[in-house]
């Protein structure tokens, strides 16, 4: 059980396109879902926290405008990277959890990686 | 403030012998800890977690992580490594009953298992 699936895997398109990413939940509910930027040899750093139907919390350093986040289910998140450039180039995994607050574990999706030309 | 670290960027092994990857962490209260495996592209897989308990924890793939907690270490260890354990593995920790946080990750360690 708990397993994320993250969509697409792969994304190479031009500067200036925006791009979606989804993340969905397959077999829980997940009240809580998170959004982590990796860059290459490094860790993951945090982008925002998206709780199911309301505003999703950024951090600092982070262009809410930019990276856009939408938690509509208890199912479903998305990010959308608007008017991407070659250094939004990244790699993007999401991460679920059941129970807004509880000690649950995260789960993780398998990443998008995103190419901008 | 909750912080992982992960002293060693990299940790080399033979083939059948003992690994250890090293993680301490700081945290306010309880520690809930946790290591994760990551290959090449892929995102995080769960390996183990520590809540309460038993010091010794056993999780997937034969490994293990025993908690410290005058050391506040949390280190992963399998008794023979495989050359299919060759990844980057990441500590994370967040304080117990803290609400709404997200785990905290240490920078990542690259294991390479020689055959």
């Amino acid at each position: 059980g708990a397993v994320v699936s993250q969509h697409p895997s792969r994304v190479i398109c031009k500067s200036g396109t925006s791009v979606k990413i989804e993340c969905r939940s397959l077999d829980f509910q997940a009240t809580t879902m998170f959004w982590y930027r990796q860059f290459p040899k490094q860790s993951l750093m945090l982008m925002a926290t998206s709780n199911e139907g309301s505003k999703a919390t950024y951090e600092q350093g982070v262009e809410k405008d930019k990276f856009l986040i939408n938690h509509a289910s208890l199912t479903l998140s998305t990010l959308t990277v608007t008017s991407a450039h070659p250094e939004d180039s990244s790699f993007y995994i999401c991460s679920a959890r059941r129970g807004q607050g509880s000690n649950q574990p995260q789960h993780f999706g398998d990443g998008t990686r995103l190419s901008i030309l | 403030a909750q912080s992982v670290a992960q002293p060693e960027d990299q940790v080399n092994v033979a083939e059948g012998n003992p690994l250890t990857v090293k993680c301490t962490y700081s945290v306010s209260g309880n520690p809930y800890l946790f290591w994760y495996v990551q290959y090449p592209n892929r995102g995080l897989q769960f390996l183990l977690k520590y809540i309460t308990g038993d010091n010794l924890v056993k999780g997937s793939y034969g490994f293990e992580a025993e908690f410290n907690k005058s050391q506040t270490s949390f280190h992963l260890k399998k008794p023979s490594a495989l050359v299919s354990d060759s990844a980057l593995y990441f500590c994370a920790v967040r304080a117990l009953n803290s609400g709404n946080t997200p785990l905290v990750f240490g920078k990542g360690t690259r294991l390479s298992v020689i055959a």
